[in-house]
């Protein structure tokens, strides 16, 4: 079946660091890939997405590409900042278009 | 972007009892609602697959008498556990999706359940 691992958690990070949270996957086919964001005291929020092999989804200056060859969709950002500290939850959409979740890796950015 | 919205956000229950959750699309309406299980430091698993009018769909080892979903209409979804256990303490999220099968989904902000 189709799975999703994402690095442990929490990640402490001082502002303006670089961000990176590894995601790998297992799935038959060609699934859709997304990074999914949750804020404190609210629901899940679409962060990205990559539909194919070579693909970047990129939104709010977190970026990251569909690698195939390495079945990874790293999430990167350059420079974060204390409001991106959240919950953040990578996904892979295959086949019956169900949404599988990794474990999601906690951020935290201090000043 | 699309809001969905769950209620309560919090419930305490004593075992034996049964909890009823509400899935609200505000600004939309959902033909699909989802269901999701949640526990410390794991993944979201998918419990069941809402779909208005009908039946919803299970998945493997989701006990369907012991967590009834209703979506009796395009904008609400409901999620009972009935006769609550400890055990079944959790956070429980929904959400629905926009638009046809590749839709993107919107999400409540969950609700936790803890039984006494």
């Amino acid at each position: 079946g189709n799975s999703v691992t994402q690095m442990e958690g929490p990640v402490t990070l001082s502002e303006e660091a670089f961000l990176t949270i590894n995601c790998t996957y297992t799935a038959t086919g060609y699934p859709s890939l997304f990074w999914y964001v949750q804020y404190p005291g609210e629901g899940l929020q679409l962060l990205l997405k990559a539909t194919k092999a070579d693909d970047k989804g990129s939104n709010k200056g977190f970026e990251a590409t569909y690698r195939k060859e390495t079945t990874s969709f790293h999430l990167e950002k350059g420079s974060v900042q204390v409001s991106d500290s959240a919950v953040y939850f990578c996904a892979l959409r295959g086949g019956g278009n169900k949404l599988t979740f990794g474990t999601g890796t906690q951020l935290k950015v201090e000043l | 972007g699309a809001v969905v919205s769950q209620h309560p956000s919090r419930v305490i229950c004593k075992s034996g009892t049964s909890v009823k959750i509400e899935c609200r699309s505000l600004d939309f309406q959902a033909t699909t609602m989802f269901w999701y299980r949640q526990f410390p430091k794991q993944s979201l698993m998918l419990m069941a697959t809402s779909n208005e009018g009908s039946k919803a769909t299970y998945e493997q080892g989701v006990e369907k008498d012991k967590f009834l979903i209703n979506h009796a209409s395009l904008t609400l979804s409901t999620l009972t556990v009935t006769s609550a256990h400890p055990e079944d303490s959790s956070f429980y999220i929904c959400s629905a999706r926009v638009g046809g099968q590749n839709g993107e989904l919107f999400f409540g902000e969950g609700s936790r359940l803890t039984v006494l």
